[in-house]
């Protein structure tokens, strides 16, 4: 069955930068956009960005650009989303969650709805 | 501030009939297909509703979605305690050249 499964909690203090993994299985990952969202405690979902694994290219939400580093590595099916300079206010759970649509391939992630999601990652930020 | 605005809470009692709106404009649900996602606490986010009306399998049909203009709904019928959960509206927005979901609506099951 279609799978992602992501890395463990991570505890980091201000400033430094925090890497998470999400491991694909049950298809073939070149095949669908990865999107990244998070929640912080007590509030929503929030888009962070895309990753096609295909090209490498990405997008992300204009709050995290300059912060966000989205890759993937084909060989072994596993996308990254790594945020650097951390602030307290990004603790929060952070999902993985594959990109599908009608459309064969990865042709554009603006018609994607996300299916299934990671199981989330809590990073925490301490100062 | 959500670019989707969703009511932050919702109740009914088993077996009653519940809508959850989520409104934005014209730069997403007024020209893109709208997604509903439902969360508990805890675990993964689970997709219910894909482009406005379709259900993915598994999900009963007791879920529904509809969209009109630059609004649309959730309802859930027949609702079961197993219903309560936080439920998410979210859309491609064209202005900002990515997904934005709705704050988020509590639903309690009384």
């Amino acid at each position: 069955q279609v799978q992602l499964v992501q890395s463990g909690a991570e505890v980091k203090k201000t400033g430094a930068s925090v890497k998470v993994s999400c491991k694909a299985s049950g298809y073939t990952f070149t095949n669908y956009y990865m999107h990244w969202v998070r929640q912080a405690p007590g509030q929503g979902l929030e888009w962070m960005g895309w990753m096609n694994p295909d090209s490498g290219g990405t997008n992300s939400a204009q709050k995290f650009q300059g912060r966000v580093t989205m890759t993937g590595d084909t060989s072994i099916s596993t996308a990254y989303m790594e945020l650097s300079r951390l602030r307290s206010d990004d603790t929060a759970v952070y999902y993985c969650a594959r990109g599908v649509s009608l459309l064969r391939g990865v042709t554009t992630p603006k018609y994607n709805w996300f299916d299934p999601w990671g199981q989330g990652t809590l990073v925490t930020v301490f100062s | 501030q959500s670019v989707l605005t969703q009511p932050p809470s919702a109740s009914g009692t088993p077996g009653q009939r519940v809508t959850i709106s989520c409104s934005g404009s014209s730069s997403n649900i007024g020209s893109n297909n709208v997604n509903w996602y439902q969360h508990l606490p805890g675990t993964a986010p689970k997709l219910l509703i894909y482009r406005n009306n379709q259900r993915p399998s598994g999900v009963p049909d007791r879920f529904s979605g509809s969209k009109s203009g630059t609004s649309a709904s959730l309802a859930i019928s027949g609702l079961q305690s197993e219903d309560e959960a936080d439920y998410y509206c979210a859309a491609w927005d064209d202005r900002l050249n990515g997904v934005v979901f709705g704050g988020g609506t509590k639903l309690t099951v009384l």
